[in-house]
């Protein structure tokens, strides 16, 4: 039981280029979250998915696209990167269901991303 | 807008100690808070939650103090070690509400 994965774990762009975060959990929770953590801005929530086949926009989800791909995997991509976009990208699952309710969230590893 | 504040954004403190961190929240539809620890490199993960029928809830050498009337709500780390050290994060959620988190206290336990 991995929990939640994510690849890759550390990446350098040039500014300009696009790339996809890749998320996976096992441990068959409904919803799944992006996140990312800049210094003195705590966890900032890009996108989440309350349940296969639904995507919604968090608190900045401006320069990101997602894919929930199945139950287990959700995507982020980046289509065009800008240096504001430089940050750690946390993945999370819940088992929240679709009508809310409040879970623990249980997070991934993470991804550093460096844009030049 | 942010919906829960937390405070002080770092922590020093000698072996033994008792760390506090506190956060306050404005939106009353919260009903569980829960403190995620967070070792470098890593992701957070839940430490001890509490929902707002109780006004302290203890595991280990952590406790939470909830204080409804106020919207405040604090985490303790009793008889700190260097262990100990890691970013805390509160959060409030509840209902049809996202979570919020706040913005992370960096904890160093010196000894």
């Amino acid at each position: 039981n991995a929990g939640v994965t994510q690849t890759p774990k550390f990446q350098v762009l040039k500014t300009g280029q696009s790339m996809t975060l890749q998320c996976a959990q096992d441990m068959n929770h409904n919803s799944m979250y992006w996140y990312r953590q800049d210094p003195g801005m705590g966890l900032r929530l890009i996108y989440y998915s309350a349940s296969e086949g639904t995507t919604d926009k968090g608190e900045v989800p401006n320069g990101y696209n997602v894919s929930r791909l199945n139950k287990r995997e959700f995507s982020l991509r980046l289509e065009s990167a800008a240096p504001s976009q430089t940050s750690v990208y946390f993945c999370a699952s819940s088992p929240r269901r679709n009508s809310g309710g409040a879970e623990t969230q249980y997070f991934g590893p993470g991804t550093r991303l460096l844009v030049l | 807008q942010q919906q829960v504040k937390q405070s002080p954004q770092s922590l020093i403190v000698q072996k033994g100690g008792i760390s506090i961190i506190n956060c306050a929240y404005e939106n009353t539809a919260f009903d569980y808070f829960p403190w995620y620890q967070q070792f470098p490199g890593k992701g957070p993960a839940l430490l001890i939650a509490i929902r707002p029928d109780v006004s302290e809830k203890k595991e280990g050498r952590f406790t939470i103090s909830f204080n409804k009337s106020a919207k405040q709500f604090s985490l303790h780390i009793m008889d700190s070690q260097p262990g100990d050290s890691a970013t805390y994060f509160c959060a409030a959620t509840g209902g049809y509400q996202k979570v919020t988190f706040g913005t992370g206290t960096k904890l160093q336990v010196i000894p």
